[in-house]
């Protein structure tokens, strides 16, 4: 079956600007993470999503930063005003309660911030 | 003291030696353990899972003691393929997040 995709793959923008990543999780996936990797560096985690729960946000950076997920499927990282240093791959993952809590990861969002 | 430890490495070893990774974990909660692998600009795969009664999946051999609360990777036979980073990986005990390691860097050489 189709894994976890992310769209896009790669985005160049200027400082200042927004932003928008998305992810499409496996089919029946309930959770879904977002990470942020810097070159060289560790997962970073930024929010979470568990079904109709309320999503902890607990690794968002700054309020800058924001996600949504909509139908319990589909879901959206947004950067607001972005800054050099928000220059990284975002990944997203899912996992479903069958998975244990194993996460399957998209290839990532390559952000690059000018 | 990180959540989630390990020696970053670079491990360098030559095909067909033997290497063991290991990994501490703080959170005397955590039920749940993974090896991931990921390879350079890649994102992380599950290598396999580890269980309380330690697991094999052919070359590669996990162990978990959760009184000393480690957890190890053995690698055995290895392969110029095997050349990757490796993420330890512990759930936070509250059956939500995972814990992520840094990983530890594996460089097979010919």
């Amino acid at each position: 079956g189709a894994g976890v995709s992310q769209s896009p793959s790669n985005k160049v923008t200027e400082k200042g600007k927004d932003v928008e990543l998305r992810c499409d999780p496996i089919s029946g996936h309930t959770a879904l993470y977002w990470y942020r990797q810097s070159l060289g560096q560790g997962l970073e985690f930024l929010i979470y999503f568990q079904g109709n729960s309320a999503p902890d946000k607990s690794g968002l950076p700054s309020d800058r930063f924001s996600a949504e997920r909509t139908g319990g499927s589909v879901s959206t990282l947004t950067i607001q005003r972005t800054q050099q240093e928000d220059s990284a791959v975002y990944l997203c993952a899912s996992s479903s309660l069958t998975s244990g809590r194993t996460q399957y990861f998209g290839p990532g969002t390559r952000l690059l911030v000018l | 003291r990180k959540e989630v430890e390990q020696d970053p490495g670079p491990f360098n070893v030559p095909e067909g030696a033997t290497v063991a990774f290991n990994c501490t974990y703080s959170n005397s909660a955590s039920q749940s353990f993974f090896w991931y692998r990921q390879d350079c600009r890649k994102e992380p795969k599950l290598l396999m899972s580890v269980y309380s009664s330690g697991n094999e999946d052919g070359r590669f051999t996990a162990q978990l003691n959760r009184a000393s609360q480690y957890i190890s990777l053995l690698i055995r036979d290895s392969k110029l393929s095997d050349s990757a980073t490796y993420l330890c990986v512990a759930d936070a005990g509250n059956n939500r997040k995972l814990i992520w390691g840094l990983g530890t860097s594996l460089a097979v050489n010919p």
